[in-house]
């Protein structure tokens, strides 16, 4: 079955420390990555996605993820977090590019520190 | 408006009651999608719309669960004879175009629905 797994519920953090959020999806064929933030009363917003090309891809607030096909993960990374970075963060797959459903992972909530 | 709207924001009903949530997507956007969130999981699919088409329906979890998008624009999902399994929150979310999933998804802030 298809699936989408974010091993972290929680990650807390220092402020200015680094912190990687876990995704893996289980999939054989071409998929489409995204990562959602869903701050505190807030709907999701788009993070940054993953459809081709380069399998680095970046946020304009300091965020990265790389898309690593043999592992089928979609890890998020920050070098640096501040406190406005707490939120809620979803991984979510396209399986299949005739249908733009999305699958979600349960989310990982960060904790920043100060 | 600017953004993908969802009313309203918080739902108490009865159990057994039927209620109805609505969402207005970003004008111009063709496909619309309804998913529901329980309490510490991801968003889980229900339907979606091609304009006024429900090109998906495999997510909704009963037959007491229906969506309608009549004119292509505002959608309507209605749960008749709520459970308090129903209780969550139900996003909407809206995309520009109906071509392949590569498009962004909006999500609106929710709906919050208690079954008491």
């Amino acid at each position: 079955a298809q699936s989408v797994t974010q091993l972290d519920s929680q990650v807390p953090v220092f402020e200015e420390a680094p912190v990687e959020l876990r995704c893996n999806y289980s999939s054989s064929v071409s998929v489409y990555l995204f990562w959602y933030v869903q701050y505190p009363n807030q709907g999701l917003q788009l993070l940054l996605k993953y459809l081709s090309g380069s399998t680095l891809v970046e946020s304009i607030n300091g965020f990265e993820a790389e898309f690593n096909k043999s592992q089928t993960s979609f890890h998020l990374r920050k070098p640096s977090v501040h406190i406005s970075d707490t939120a809620e963060y979803f991984c979510a797959v396209n399986f299949n590019f005739g249908n733009e459903k999305l699958t979600f992972g349960t989310g990982t909530r960060l904790t920043i520190i100060p | 408006g600017a953004g993908v709207s969802q009313s309203p924001r918080y739902k108490v009903a009865k159990r057994g009651q039927d209620v109805a949530l609505r969402c207005d997507p970003i004008s111009g956007h063709v496909s619309l999608f309804w998913y529901q969130q329980a309490l510490g999981q991801g968003p889980e699919f229900l339907t979606y719309f091609q304009n006024e088409a429900q090109l998906d329906k495999s997510g909704l979890p009963s037959d007491r669960f229906f969506a309608e998008r009549p004119e292509g624009s505002v959608s309507t999902l209605k749960i008749q004879r709520t459970q308090q399994e129903d209780s969550a929150v139900y996003l909407c979310a809206s995309s520009s175009s109906g071509i392949r999933a590569k498009n962004i998804q909006y999500f609106g802030a929710g709906t919050r629905l208690s079954v008491l």
